[in-house]
């Protein structure tokens, strides 16, 4: 079965400042799709930014990126220009075409003032 | 709505009472999906909706949990004779499933269930 790993509990980042969020998976299928959502304390989940398995290109989404190492199955997320809004919990996803997303644990990140 | 809208918001219960979640997705999304987030165990899948059919029951943990959906619309999860275990968020998700395309699910607001 597919599984995503967030290794990462909680993390923090100081206003302005740049944060990196580990997402490691493990997969036997080619094809498939990884996703970040947010979940503010308001609980609704909101798509950061994807990443098509078969682009080599990182998906960019104003100040999020992604890095995609397939070989390796790690698919980190970077914050550049850290906003106070950016504080939620923050979820790694995958999907394969079983139709269905296999989230992470998730990560809660706190932005400092 | 814009969005995909879930009912009530919150729902305390007794132990053993049946509880009924209900969820309205995106106008003209054939698919629609129950999550359960519970701390601690983040977001497990439940059940999953191609128009009025449920092709993967799989996550569906006991024979408490039901649900269904009708005119290919709004979706009810019912769960019978309560247990505090079943204390958790129950988030809707719906989807256009677009042929060979990312399945980008858009989430609800979620129901947060408490039994006592």
């Amino acid at each position: 079965a597919q599984t995503v790993t967030q290794s990462q509990p909680e993390m923090s980042v100081q206003e302005a400042e740049t944060v990196t969020l580990s997402c490691t998976y493990d997969t036997s299928e080619s094809d498939y799709y990884l996703f970040w959502y947010k979940q503010p304390p308001s609980r609704q989940m909101i798509l950061v930014i994807r990443q098509e398995a078969y682009k080599q290109q990182n998906a960019t989404e104003n100040r999020f990126s992604v890095n995609f190492q397939k070989a390796a199955k790690s698919f980190s997320l970077k914050i550049s220009d850290s906003q106070l809004g950016d504080a939620a919990m923050y979820f790694c996803a995958y999907e394969d075409g079983s139709e269905k997303l296999v989230f992470g644990k998730g990560t809660k990140l706190t932005v400092n003032p | 709505g814009a969005g995909v809208s879930q009912s009530p918001s919150n729902k305390v219960t007794e132990k053993g009472k049946d509880v009924e979640l209900r969820c309205d997705p995106i106008s003209g999304h054939t698919a629609l999906y129950w999550y359960r987030q519970s701390l601690g165990q983040g977001l497990e899948f439940l059940i999953y909706f191609q128009g009025n059919s449920a092709p993967d029951k799989s996550g569906l943990p006991s024979d408490r949990f039901s649900a269904e959906r009708t005119g290919g619309s709004v979706s009810t999860l019912t769960i019978q004779r309560t247990q505090q275990e079943d204390s958790a968020v129950y988030l809707c998700a719906s989807s256009s499933l677009l042929a060979g395309g990312p399945n980008e699910q858009f989430f609800g607001p979620g129901t947060r269930l408490t039994v006592l």
